[in-house]
């Protein structure tokens, strides 16, 4: 079992929906959880942190974290064209990707 | 403008050729890494260096050495490339967790804007 798992998409919305991310990780013990955004020929970057339970929001987007189910999610509000790219979950310790998402903004 | 600084941003070798990848940061962190991305694939770990010690290598094979001189400086060490080694090298830096848990990170990763690497 790969030890973070994303949705790989690709995901395509339309511009002022709501994108909706998701990732499972394997390790119970994991303490937190970052989501990056890479732009095509860019290096990641990280748009969120979370480390407890729930939700947590920046500007239009919120992760949601759920441990005893062991998935993180991201949501993007009033998505844009220039969200799209590549979503990238990543999780504590080793800190190794998941396959990435990829997301697609038409307007 | 990125803090992690990687150079050069792009290197073309041959396969008997000797090269190295650079990367610093002037950041204070204790961890840095190394990550080898091919296209339209997500970022894989290849080493992890704290407290500048070795202490992750994801198997990789011995023509990639790595060297940590100092706590601001990563080098990879390339020799007797593949053209399946033609890809996107990535280092990153974070911040660490106590010195009892140098293996584990806690923060999060700040990247190079990467070196472009072929191998003919």
């Amino acid at each position: 079992q790969k030890e973070v798992e994303q949705n790989s998409g690709p995901l395509s919305v339309p511009e002022g929906a709501i994108a909706s991310l998701n990732c499972t990780y394997s390790d119970r013990g994991s303490q937190s959880f970052f989501w990056y955004r890479q732009y095509s020929g860019k290096s990641p970057e990280l748009i969120m942190s979370i480390y407890s339970n729930g939700d947590k929001e920046d500007g239009r987007f919120t992760a949601q974290l759920n441990k005893a189910s062991q998935y993180v999610s991201l949501l993007i509000r009033d998505s844009q064209p220039s969200d799209s790219a590549t979503y990238l979950c990543a999780v504590n310790n080793d800190m190794r990707f998941g396959a990435g998402t990829r997301l697609t903004v038409k307007p | 403008d990125t803090e992690v600084t990687q150079t050069p941003k792009h290197l073309v070798m041959g396969m008997t050729n000797k090269k190295s990848l650079k990367c610093e940061q002037h950041m204070g962190h204790r961890a840095m890494y190394w990550y080898k991305q091919k296209a339209k694939k997500p970022p894989e770990l290849m080493f992890v260096y704290s407290y500048e010690k070795l202490s992750i290598n994801e198997s990789v094979p011995s023509r990639f050495s790595p060297e940590c001189p100092n706590s601001s400086l990563l080098n990879l060490h390339l020799h007797a490339l593949q053209p399946e080694d033609s890809a996107l090298y990535l280092c990153a830096s974070s911040h660490t967790g106590s010195p009892s848990r140098a293996a584990r990170n806690t923060g999060e990763l700040f990247f190079g804007e990467g070196s472009r690497l072929t191998v003919l």
